[in-house]
């Protein structure tokens, strides 16, 4: 059984620039979230993704947008990066609500905008 | 989204026990309690999760109070690759359909002494 994979590892862009993310979620799972690690700080909900359509987001702007494929891969799409988007961007898949109750994690991307 | 409080860092000896304590005085009926960790430079991963009643898995046991209000999550004999960020979270629903989101906090950092 594969992991949860995110491509790239590490991303290098400046400000004003666009950034796509990508994620492939765990075999069986349909439901793909994102989520934004700033150093030395918990991740924060993005948003998530279950049957192609955003199922919910957490407090960013538009600007943060994002994709889930047929495959339920996903990605990420950040416009106009700012100094402040610098993080670690992390994906998870699980099942929907109900079966079972974990989210599996990717590595994450770490993202530096100079 | 309901709030957790947990302590900044905690140390413990390899070999001996470790109790992580977690506040949630606003949780409600339908909460869940949740814990994830994670380890330097990884994704976060799931520990154990628990509604009313006690819960034990191969990696942790979780206590959690009669009113609900705390928990606790505890490792029985603490490795050194169980040092780590631990996470308590109260899963919120999302949506239509798809999956919970997961509200971190700024988690415990565990270190443990050889």
């Amino acid at each position: 059984e594969t992991g949860v994979t995110q491509s790239p590892t590490h991303l290098i862009k400046t400000r004003g620039q666009q950034v796509t993310l990508r994620c492939s979620s765990q075999s069986g799972h349909n439901t793909v979230s994102w989520y934004q690690q700033a150093l030395g700080q918990g991740p924060q909900f993005i948003f998530q993704y279950y049957r192609e359509e955003e199922n919910g987001r957490g407090n960013f702007p538009p600007r943060f947008s994002g994709l889930q494929f047929p495959n339920y891969s996903s990605e990420l799409n950040v416009n106009a990066l700012e100094l402040d988007d610098s993080a670690l961007y992390l994906c998870a898949s699980s099942s929907t609500r109900d079966t079972p109750n974990e989210q599996f994690f990717g590595p994450g991307t770490r993202l530096t905008v100079l | 989204d309901a709030k957790t409080t947990q302590p900044n860092s905690m140390e413990s000896n390899e070999e001996e026990p470790v109790h992580l304590p977690c506040n949630h005085s606003t949780i409600s009926g339908t909460d869940y309690i949740h814990w994830y960790r994670q380890l330097p430079s990884q994704g976060p991963e799931y520990v154990i999760h628990g509604l009313t009643s006690n819960v034990n898995n191969r990696m942790a046991s979780l206590a959690i109070a009669e009113d609900r209000k705390s928990s606790t999550l505890i490792l029985h004999r603490a490795t050194l690759r169980d040092a780590a960020v631990y996470y308590c979270i109260l899963r919120a629903l999302m949506g239509w359909g798809g999956d919970y989101k997961l509200s971190f906090g700024a988690g415990t950092t565990v270190t443990v002494r050889a």
